[in-house]
């Protein structure tokens, strides 16, 4: 169906590497959500993006994180010199406009060892 | 700290109960969600309430909110074994994204 796809969907690293994730929200969608959720806990928020405004960047837990969304569509998180706490499940959500109904991929599973 | 905070943390019930879940909330909002999440899946959305709603319906799904006691309950009624999921409550209170709570895990025995 035509619905948030993330990739990959696990990704296992060794500490100190950087790694990319990769969201592609629904077509139309304007705004685009990365979420952090660790095993059996709710999310964290890490940036969101509106249409051509600035992305809010607010929730991201250092400068070792980033992200972009080009053309407005295609997301991806970076995350630099990767740290054993960066393990978790990331997931992205993409909404019409900000705050509706958010639909979600089903999250890149990274393990950092 | 979590603007969400679901209650309780863990659930578990017959086939045919009805299943009550609580979330709090600490400022004001726009609107509120709940959301249903399966193992090892994203969330799917359930319900979203506004601020000036005080029920709202969806087939076995009833969702209050009593803006002054900021919380809300989701009620799911004639639970089934698929019910079985993590539930989370999300508040809007326009600033940022939603703000998610801790969630409710459900565990419906057939």
């Amino acid at each position: 169906g035509a619905g948030v796809s993330q990739s990959p969907s696990n990704k296992v690293t060794e500490k100190g590497k950087d790694v990319e994730l990769r969201c592609d929200p629904i077509s139309g969608h304007t705004a685009l959500y990365w979420y952090r959720q660790s095993l059996g806990q709710g999310l964290e928020f890490l940036i969101y993006f509106q249409g051509n405004s600035a992305p809010d960047k607010s929730g991201l837990p250092s400068d070792r994180f980033s992200a972009e969304r080009t053309g407005g569509s295609v997301s991806t998180l970076t995350i630099q010199r990767t740290q054993q706490e960066d393990s978790a499940v990331y997931l992205c959500a993409s909404s019409l406009e900000h705050n509706q109904p958010q639909h979600f991929g089903d999250g890149t599973r990274l393990s950092i060892l | 700290s979590q603007q969400g905070e679901e209650d309780p943390q863990a659930l578990s019930i017959q086939e045919g109960e009805n299943a009550t879940m609580n979330c709090s909330y600490k400022t004001s909002i726009n609107n509120l969600q709940w959301y249903r999440q399966n193992s090892g899946r994203g969330l799917v959305h359930l319900i979203l309430i506004r601020s000036n709603e005080r029920e709202k319906h969806s087939g076995r799904l009833r969702v209050t909110l009593d803006t002054s006691k900021k919380s809300s309950s989701l009620l799911i009624t004639a639970s089934r074994a698929a019910d079985t999921a993590s539930y989370f409550c999300a508040t809007d209170a326009g600033r940022r994204a939603l703000t998610f709570g801790s969630g409710t895990r459900l565990q419906v025995q057939p």
